[in-house]
């Protein structure tokens, strides 16, 4: 049982390039996210998901789109990267079937943009 | 909007003691959940303790222990016989009730240092 997985775990990326955080999980949760973790900032939520097809912004969510096609993908892309978006990203899920479930985190993904 | 407050940046304990870490929040929800995540030098995010508001009795796990007040909006985390391995970043974190999950708003965290 893989839990949750994301690649890369280590990217550098320059100003105005564009590329795709990937994430997976194997435990056919619905719901999934994005986090991106700042110095002093503690996690911020990017995007969401609550099944297939389904989207929401966070509370951070300009330069960054996502889709959900599959339970198990759900990719993070940077349009046009900034130095602003070198972070620490996590991304997380859970079953949501009534709420307060545990959120399982995958081990981040460090973005530095130059 | 929900918040979360964690008001000591940083903490040292000495190893076997025991120290608590403060959190408060701010909701006008009645029910809700309430998380500890714990995230040592790794930065893997590790669950170490899970509280829902209308059950009035603290959770435990282990050397792992809460004091929930309701009515203060307060959610305290004690570490009892602090071992070398608890250092690490602890987040503490709300989820507002919904038909389902809904996202976590974290605090910016405390930085507990274990010191032998």
């Amino acid at each position: 049982n893989a839990g949750v997985t994301q690649t890369p775990k280590f990217q550098v990326l320059k100003t105005g390039q564009s590329m795709t955080l990937q994430c997976a999980q194997d435990m056919n949760h619905e719901y999934m996210s994005w986090y991106r973790q700042d110095p002093g900032m503690g996690l911020r939520l990017i995007h969401y998901s609550v099944g297939a097809g389904i989207t929401d912004q966070g509370e951070v969510p300009n330069g960054y789109n996502v889709s959900r096609s599959t339970t198990e993908d759900f990719p993070l892309r940077l349009l046009s990267a900034a130095p602003s978006q070198t972070s620490v990203y996590f991304c997380a899920s859970s079953y949501s079937s009534r709420g307060g479930n545990t959120i399982y985190f995958g081990e981040g993904s460090w973005l530095t943009v130059v | 909007a929900q918040t979360v407050t964690q008001s000591q940046p940083e903490m040292s304990v000495q190893e076997a003691e025991t120290v608590t870490l403060s959190c408060t929040y701010d909701t006008s929800e009645n029910n809700y959940y309430l998380f500890w995540y714990k995230q040592p030098p790794s930065r893997q995010m590790i669950l170490v303790i899970r509280q829902e508001a209308y059950k009035q009795q603290n959770a435990t796990e282990n050397r792992f222990s809460v004091n929930f007040q309701k009515a203060a909006k307060s959610f305290s985390l004690k570490i009892s016989d602090s071992q070398l391995g608890d250092t690490a970043m602890y987040f503490c974190a709300f989820m507002r009730p919904g038909r389902g999950n809904t996202p976590l708003v974290f605090g910016k965290g405390t930085r507990l240092s274990v010191i032998a």
